[in-house]
């Protein structure tokens, strides 16, 4: 039972390398979210993918790229990364229950930027 | 616009004592919401969640939580703490509309448990 699968789960960056947080759930779920998280901030969402095909903003975009390769699989990327950045990443999913759907989160990648 | 207010970051409490960890909410649509829980180095897991119907919602580990509408609150308890709850915990609001699939989390609320 795989669930959520984040990778990498540890990176060091310099400020002004790029790169990308890979995810993919084997749920068969057609949402699917990516949020950061700071001590004292909760989650805040910076993407999300509602279906294969589709994405849209949520509270922090700027800075981040996404992609929704496909049903299972959706990035997360930084293309220029800064100190700001620096955060634990959370990719999600959801199934078809509409309001009432949980969030099946995976594990985390921990990102720092120097 | 939809929000959660979790009052107190930190609350510490002895083994065995009641938890009541606060949930405060504003939505403009009926609201669904969610509490769960973050063990250390680990994602975050649904302990329960108030959609529609009985406002006393039951999860897991002994946890449950009242929504009130009247004081727009959703607050978690459980009548006796373990070692083990020792985590954090963040209340989540899905109201829907234009906001449709975008959950709004609190800012947590780590919870200590002493001996």
């Amino acid at each position: 039972n795989a669930g959520v699968t984040q990778t990498p789960k540890f990176q060091v960056l310099k400020t002004g390398q790029s790169m990308t947080l890979q995810c993919a759930q084997d749920m068969n779920h057609n949402s699917m979210y990516w949020y950061r998280q700071d001590p004292g901030m909760g989650l805040r969402l910076i993407y999300y993918s509602a279906s294969e095909g589709t994405t849209d903003k949520g509270e922090v975009p700027n800075g981040y790229n996404v992609s929704r390769l496909n049903k299972r699989e959706f990035s997360l990327r930084l293309e220029s990364a800064a100190p700001s950045q620096t955060s634990v990443y959370f990719c999600a999913s959801r199934g078809t229950s509409g309001r009432a759907g949980e969030l099946f989160f995976g594990e985390g990648s921990r990102l720092t930027v120097l | 616009a939809q929000s959660v207010t979790q009052l107190g970051s930190h609350v510490s409490v002895s083994e065995g004592a009641l938890v009541l960890l606060r949930c405060n909410y504003s939505s403009s649509v009926p609201p669904y919401l969610f509490w769960y829980v973050q063990y250390p180095n680990q994602g975050l897991q649904l302990l329960l969640k108030y959609t529609t119907g009985a406002t006393l919602v039951k999860g897991i580990n002994g946890f449950e939580a009242e929504f009130k509408k009247s004081e727009t609150s959703f607050h978690l308890t459980k009548p006796s703490a373990h070692m083990s709850d020792a985590a954090e915990y963040f209340c989540s609001l899905n109201a829907g509309g234009t906001s449709y699939g975008k959950l709004t989390f609190g800012q947590g609320t780590i919870l200590t448990v002493h001996p």
